[in-house]
């Protein structure tokens, strides 16, 4: 069926990276975006940016470009999210959503990784 | 930061209609489609609603969507205890570059 498997729980000290992994199964790939959200403890949704399976082109939340780099390996249709210079605030579940590909923008999101937790912690 | 707003909390009885409003403004709701999730107690968000009013297969038809200029609503009639979970509506923001937004959620709670 078509599933989205996310890699496991990672604990990082601050100004460490991260790099979260998303593989898709049960779809083709390259028909569709991947976005990567996330949840700290308690609190709501937060995008964070989004990549073309096709491309590999990216669109990124203003409030991340610098620190966030979304890949994409077509081979394994895999994605990859990596995020430095992490910081306390930065604790949460991350989660990889599919979406159609509209190459400038994302809509909705039909399928949703069961998220990853990222603990940020000295 | 959200710029998308809920009210924090809706309740019913079961069987009771909830409906649960979204507030943007002419950048987000005003020019883009709404999309809803429901996210029930540790598990990822379920698409329930896209495209204001559409519901993908496997959703009941007891959960609608509207939209009126800036503004969105979700509506559940015959509520259910299953339906206990917390409502977040979406949507595409043209401002700042572009970015996808979420609502502040509401947790609905069934009596």
């Amino acid at each position: 069926q078509v599933q989205l498997v996310q890699s496991g729980a990672e604990v990082k000290k601050p100004g460490a990276s991260v790099k979260v992994s998303c593989k898709a199964s049960g779809y083709m790939f390259t028909s569709y975006g991947i976005s990567w959200v996330r949840q700290a403890p308690g609190q709501g949704l937060e995008w964070m940016g989004w990549i073309s399976g096709y491309k590999g082109n990216t669109k990124y939340a203003q409030r991340f470009q610098g620190r966030v780099t979304m890949t994409t390996d077509t081979s394994t249709s895999t994605t990859y999210m990596e995020l430095r210079s992490l910081r306390s605030d930065d604790t949460a579940v991350y989660y990889c959503a599919r979406g159609d590909d509209y190459g400038d923008h994302v809509e909705a999101f039909d399928i949703w990784g069961h998220g990853t937790m990222v603990t940020v912690s000295s | 930061q959200s710029v998308l707003t809920q009210p924090p909390s809706a309740s019913g009885t079961p069987g009771q209609r909830v409906t649960i409003s979204c507030s943007g403004s002419s950048s987000n709701i005003g020019s883009n489609s709404v999309n809803w999730y429901q996210q029930l107690p540790g598990t990822a968000p379920k698409l329930l609603i896209y495209i204001n009013s559409q519901r993908p297969s496997g959703v009941p038809d007891r959960f609608s969507g509207s939209k009126s200029g800036t503004s969105a609503s979700l509506a559940i009639s015959g509520l259910q205890s299953e339906d206990e979970a917390d409502y977040y509506c979406a949507a595409w923001d043209d401002s700042l570059n572009g970015r996808y937004v979420f609502g502040t959620g509401t947790k609905v709670t069934v009596l």
